[in-house]
């Protein structure tokens, strides 16, 4: 079974510049995850999507940050503009189901951005 | 608001010996709490996941017990090995349906 795809790996870019993320979670998975990890810190869940829904978007910063998650399946995050503090890991995660319960996240390799 | 902490943030030991890694959480009301392992570059994977109504979990050499009332929960890792070098981190689920990691603690086995 194919694990959690993200691409790019790596990223780097100027500030105030565009740059997208993609994540293709493990087949069957209704549940998907975007979290950033900082240097030295757990993941900081940014969305969550049940199918199509996002359900949880309360520590997404909507003004530069966006997703979609079209045909509940693939989904891209996106930040428009970019700045310094946005240099991070950015991790994409997919699960059976989300909302209370006991399925176990599995994450993919994630994509680290630089922004210069 | 839900806090995790793990101490030590860093661990070095040598190879063969038994290790325990801690966490702590400030809000006793979870669903459950989690292990993951993190290589270098590398995404999470899941080690053992310990539901609220349950004490501790096995899985190998792996150990992971679970206090609620006192917000801890503790790692253990019998007959280290240098595979064993990663960061753990532990991940509480709210009763409110968040995740909330900690910050991980790095592990060094020393050949």
């Amino acid at each position: 079974e194919a694990g959690v795809v993200q691409s790019p790996r790596y990223k780097i870019i100027e500030k105030k510049q565009p740059v997208a993320f993609w994540c293709n979670p493990i087949s069957g998975h209704n549940t998907l995850y975007w979290y950033l990890q900082n240097l030295g810190q757990g993941p900081e869940l940014l969305i969550r999507y049940e199918n199509e829904e996002a359900v949880d978007d309360s520590q997404l910063p909507k003004d530069r940050f966006s997703a979609e998650r079209l045909k509940g399946v693939d989904s891209t995050l996106k930040i428009q503009p970019a700045e310094l503090g946005d240099s991070a890991v950015y991790l994409c995660a997919s699960s059976r189901s989300g909302t209370y319960s006991t399925d176990t996240q599995y994450f993919g390799p994630g994509t680290r951005l630089t922004v210069l | 608001k839900q806090e995790v902490t793990q101490i030590p943030a860093a661990l070095s030991v040598p190879e063969g010996e038994n290790l325990v890694l801690n966490c702590s959480f400030t809000d006793s009301a979870i669903y459950n709490l989690q292990w993951f392992r993190q290589d270098p570059g590398k995404g999470l994977t899941s080690l053992l996941l310990i539901q609220s109504s349950q004490r501790e979990q096995t899985s190998g050499r792996l150990n992971a017990s679970l206090d609620k009332s006192s917000g801890r929960s503790t790692l253990y890792i019998a007959a280290s090995q240098p595979g064993d070098s990663a960061t753990y981190l532990c991940a509480v689920k709210t009763s409110y349906d968040k995740v909330i990691f900690g910050p991980g603690t790095s592990l060094s086995v020393i050949p």
